[in-house]
């Protein structure tokens, strides 16, 4: 049981370069949700799903795409890099949000410089 | 939108008593409140979670009064690894987004 796995660690990305950010869970949850978080700040949420087919947008998903074609996987598209996109970025998932089992499960994130 | 207010920052010294406050004013029926703790450069980590009185578990309790409009987040004796940043979160109301605050960077002194 691995829990939530991100993939890479770390990347760097010139300006207008695209990539994939990984995220696998194996609870077999319903929710994922990516969230990006600049350097001394909280975190942000990008987009969410609440099941495999169903993705929404959170606070900040300008220059972001996602996709939830099962239930494990859900990954973060960046089409044409920024640097303003430069951060780490953390995928989580909960079995629910409501109840008692709905806490948050976090990767280790993804490490980004967009330069 | 729906919002937790958070002390920034709070320091404290080695075996007190911590207590950090977060006011979630629009929180939903359904909503549950979590609090995470997050230590630089790793993900957030579940603390605990309540909806409403008093949950206690080995590390901490989470006080929630009648009215659910706060919480409070009380980590007892506190020690040099408790240092971190904590959030409390609670769903948007009627919507399945989970937003976090601020959060409270709490640095504890030997």
């Amino acid at each position: 049981n691995a829990g939530v796995t991100q993939t890479p660690k770390f990347r760097i990305l010139k300006i207008g370069q695209s990539m994939t950010l990984q995220c696998t869970q194996d609870m077999n949850h319903n929710y994922m949700y990516w969230y990006r978080q600049d350097p001394g700040m909280g975190l942000k949420l990008i987009y969410y799903s609440v099941g495999a087919g169903i993705t929404d947008k959170g606070e900040v998903p300008n220059g972001y795409n996602v996709s939830r074609s099962t239930t494990e996987d859900f990954p973060l598209r960046l089409e044409l890099a920024a640097p303003s996109q430069t951060s780490v970025y953390f995928c989580a998932s909960s079995y629910t949000r409501d109840t008692p089992r709905g806490a948050l499960h976090f990767g280790n994130g993804t490490r980004l410089t967009v330069t | 939108l729906a919002k937790t207010t958070q002390p920034i920052s709070m320091d404290s010294y080695e075996g007190q008593e911590v207590n950090i406050t977060c006011s979630h004013n629009n929180i939903a029926t359904n909503d549950y409140i979590t609090w995470y703790q997050q230590f630089p450069s790793q993900g957030p980590r579940f603390i605990i979670q309540g909806y409403k009185t008093k949950v206690t578990n080995e590390v901490a309790s989470l006080f929630i009064p009648a009215d659910r409009k706060s919480s409070t987040l009380s980590l007892p004796r506190v020690s040099l690894s408790d240092t971190a940043v904590y959030y409390c979160l609670v769903g948007l109301y009627n919507t399945d987004k989970l937003i976090f605050g601020t959060g409270t960077r709490l640095q504890v002194f030997p």
